[in-house]
C-alpha cells in the first residue's frame, strides 16, 4: 500500500460525457501528478500540482482539466470523452517535485468509454 | 534530458538471478538512475535508485560502471511474483519529478 488513495477504482461512462477522478496523497506529500496509461502503453504524464499550484502541464487535452485543494486532495476532470480516452489514470505523489524524489503511484483508475 | 534503452522483454525462471540492463550514454554529471516496478493494472512502485557503484536494498542491487553510460538491476533468486515491467529513469534533482520519460520498460516474465 503506497499511501496514495484513488477513486473509483473503476468507471464506466459513454461518449460525451464527463467525469472527475479523485486522489488523496500520502499524508505530508505537497507534489501531486496525474497520468494516463493506455493499454501496453508507457506513462504519459498529464499535470502536476504542488502544494495547491499548478507546476507543469504534459500532454493533458483541453477537455481535460484538474486542480489541486487546500487540503491536498487532487481531482481530474475529463469532458466529452472519446472513446480513445479508455485507459488507466494514475495519480501519484511525492514530497517534494525535485526528479529524484520517490512518486508514490496510486492504484489507478480504469476508465472505459463505450 | 537524458534518454534510456532497455530490452523490449526478457524471460528467466524462478530461482534465477535476473540483470536488466539500461542504456543511457548521454547521461549528465548530476544525474541520477532510479528504477521502477509495475504490475499488471497496477501503478509503478520504486525499487531503487543510485548514483554510482554500487546500491543494495532489501530487493534488489543496482550496478553503476564508472563511466556511467548504463546500469544493471539485479533481482536476486526471482520468483514468479517478480514478473512485472521494470522502468528505467534517469534525472537530477534540480529538474522536475514531471520531467522523467517513463519508456516502455523491460517486460519480465519468470517462469516456474
Amino acid at each position: 500500500d503506497s499511501g496514495v488513495t484513488q477513486t473509483p477504482k473503476h468507471l464506466i461512462t459513454a461518449t460525451g460525457q464527463r467525469v472527475t477522478l479523485r486522489c488523496s496523497p500520502r499524508s505530508g506529500d505537497l507534489s501531486v501528478y496525474w497520468y494516463q496509461q493506455s493499454l501496453d502503453q508507457g506513462l504519459q504524464f498529464l499535470i502536476q500540482y504542488y502544494n495547491g499550484e499548478e507546476r507543469a502541464k504534459g500532454n493533458i487535452l483541453e477537455r481535460f482539466s484538474a486542480q489541486q485543494f487546500p487540503d491536498l486532495h487532487s481531482e481530474l476532470n475529463l469532458s466529452s470523452l472519446e472513446l480513445g480516452d479508455s485507459a488507466l489514470y494514475f495519480c501519484a505523489s511525492s514530497v517534494e517535485s525535485r526528479r529524484t524524489d520517490t512518486q508514490y503511484f496510486g492504484p489507478g483508475t480504469r476508465l472505459t468509454v463505450l | 534530458l537524458a534518454k534510456t534503452t532497455q530490452p523490449i522483454s526478457m524471460d528467466s525462471y524462478e530461482g534465477q538471478e535476473v540483470n536488466i540492463t539500461c542504456s543511457h550514454n548521454n547521461i549528465a554529471t548530476n544525474d541520477y538512475i532510479t528504477w521502477y516496478q509495475q504490475f499488471p493494472s497496477q501503478g509503478p512502485r520504486f525499487i531503487i535508485q543510485g548514483y554510482k557503484t554500487k546500491v543494495t536494498n532489501e530487493v534488489a542491487s543496482l550496478f553503476i560502471p564508472a563511466d556511467r553510460k548504463s546500469s544493471t538491476l539485479s533481482l536476486p533468486r526471482v520468483s514468479l511474483s517478480d514478473t512485472a515491467v521494470y522502468y528505467c529513469l534517469v534525472g537530477r534533482p534540480d529538474e522536475s519529478n514531471y520531467q522523467l520519460i517513463w519508456g516502455a520498460g523491460t517486460k519480465l516474465i519468470i517462469k516456474p
